[in-house]
């Protein structure tokens, strides 16, 4: 029982344009989000996250929005560069539980 | 600081044999965690820790065991591996709160 979902395995986009990364989960208990970004050979490094009393989280070129009625979240990248090909991983978990449960990931490359 | 630290890098194993997986933190970071990633199935989280003495289970903890008796180290131990184990292990730790966390490099496990 896949919980948090990533249904695109990939995405490419121009260099300069908007990437779009996409994340939906089951679990309503769920109420803090997290977006990792992971290089080949090394391990995920954090990137943004959002807590469930928000909708919007923004962090320079990076922005996660979270819709909690759709139980979805969103990751965008503008303007995008090619050092952000790489896959991104969402993650969810519930305040004083301590386990995060990641999706399956999105490989970006971002072309120039 | 070297953050969260892993060996071995690489490790081939027979099936049956036993070996540990040693992580170490050196950020004061009550929270530790394993994951292990395999292709199209993200991060699963195998077995974490909230602090000395204290480990509980995570999606995937079967053929593993974990303890941790200092802050710093969170060991996995594989006491009977299994070709299902092939995959690329994560530790990662943070501190208390809703913070990212910090991974390591991984160990990439093949077990014949």
């Amino acid at each position: 029982d896949q919980q948090v979902k990533q249904n695109s395995p990939s995405l490419s986009v121009q260099e300069g344009r908007i990437s779009i990364l996409n994340c939906d989960y089951t679990n309503s208990m769920f109420d803090y989000f997290l977006w990792y970004k992971k290089y080949p050979a090394e391990g995920p490094t954090f990137l943004i996250s959002i807590s469930s009393i928000k909708d919007k989280n923004e962090d320079g070129r990076f922005t996660v929005f979270l819709n909690k009625s759709a139980k979805h979240l969103s990751l965008h990248i503008v303007p995008s560069q090619p050092g952000d090909s790489a896959v991104y991983f969402c993650a969810a978990t519930t305040s004083g539980t301590y386990k995060y449960i990641f999706g399956t990931g999105t490989r970006l490359k971002v072309l120039a | 600081n070297a953050g969260v630290t892993q060996t071995p890098k690489f490790q081939v194993l027979k099936t049956g044999q036993s070996m540990t997986l040693q992580c170490a933190q050196d950020m004061n970071h009550e929270y530790m965690s394993w994951y292990r990633q395999d292709p199209g199935m993200g991060l699963r989280l195998i077995h974490y820790s909230v602090g000395a003495g204290i480990t509980d289970q995570g999606e995937v903890p079967n053929g593993y065991n974990v303890s941790r008796s200092t802050t710093e180290d969170f060991p996995l131990r594989l006491l009977s591996a299994a070709p299902s184990q092939t995959s690329v292990y994560f530790c990662a730790s943070s501190p208390p709160g809703r913070v990212g966390q910090f991974f390591g490099p991984g160990t990439r496990l093949t077990v014949l």
